[in-house]
């Protein structure tokens, strides 16, 4: 069974600054991918950035980058430069590549609070 | 439409009522899942659909919960004899099959939910 772990609930960061939101997981498959979202107050789920266990570089999708860890399996999402409308929670999530079927696993969420 | 469409978006009803909840997948994606959000928690996994699949209801909480996906597309959660306990936001979000898929294109959308409310 696969397990996601994020273990900040909230976290502030000043606009302009960069920010870590940690994640790391469990599970026993060579095969997998990792998922970061975006849930602002709006509620919608917003796609951030996408690591497969098997890819050599670290994901990068403009501001956002994933500091992938394999050996340590984290796999903590960077945000630089803040904005205001980063504020949001932010979910990250894991997916099996093997076996007939294979749902997201989804951790508990880092609140994330963008200051002036 | 070009993205994961739900209805209803908002829906109220009364307990004990039956509810259904649509899920229209993106065009050509044989992989779709239903989530459920409890206000201010996360994300609680239902069911999984993956082509022609058995699917994995491993999620769904009671079988007062119930799945059908007609034509490998449009999916529908259907929920009998509604409790207050039911009231979330259901999610569905879908991807494009997992084998067929380099690990850069491997990704999965979300619609905006449905939001559930019984009292």
């Amino acid at each position: 069974a696969q397990k996601i772990t994020q273990t900040q609930p909230g976290m502030f960061v000043q606009e302009k600054e960069a920010v870590t939101l940690d994640c790391t997981y469990d599970t026993s498959d060579p095969s997998y991918g990792l998922f970061w979202y975006k849930q602002p107050s709006s509620g919608e789920m917003i796609f951030l950035i996408y690591q497969g266990s098997y890819d050599q570089q670290n994901a990068t999708e403009g501001r956002y980058s994933l500091n992938f860890q394999k050996a340590r399996k984290s796999a903590n999402l960077v945000i630089s430069a803040s904005q205001l409308g980063d504020s949001a929670m932010y979910f990250c999530a894991m997916r099996l590549n093997t076996g007939t079927a294979s749902k997201l696993t989804f951790g508990t969420g880092t609140r994330l609070q963008v200051t002036l | 439409g070009a993205g994961v469409s739900q209805s209803p978006s908002n829906k109220v009803t009364e307990k004990g009522k039956d509810v259904e909840l649509r899920c229209d997948p993106i065009s050509g994606h044989t992989a779709l899942y239903w989530y459920r959000q409890s206000l201010g928690q996360g994300l609680e996994f239902l069911i999984y659909f993956q082509g022609n699949s058995a699917p994995d209801k491993s999620g769904l909480p009671s079988d007062r919960f119930s799945a059908e996906r007609t034509g490998g597309s449009v999916s529908t959660l259907t929920i009998q004899r509604t409790q207050q306990e039911d009231s979330a936001v259901y999610l569905c979000a879908s991807s494009l099959a997992r084998d067929r898929v380099p690990s850069s294109g491997n990704t999965i959308y979300f619609g905006e939910g449905s939001w559930l409310t019984v009292v």
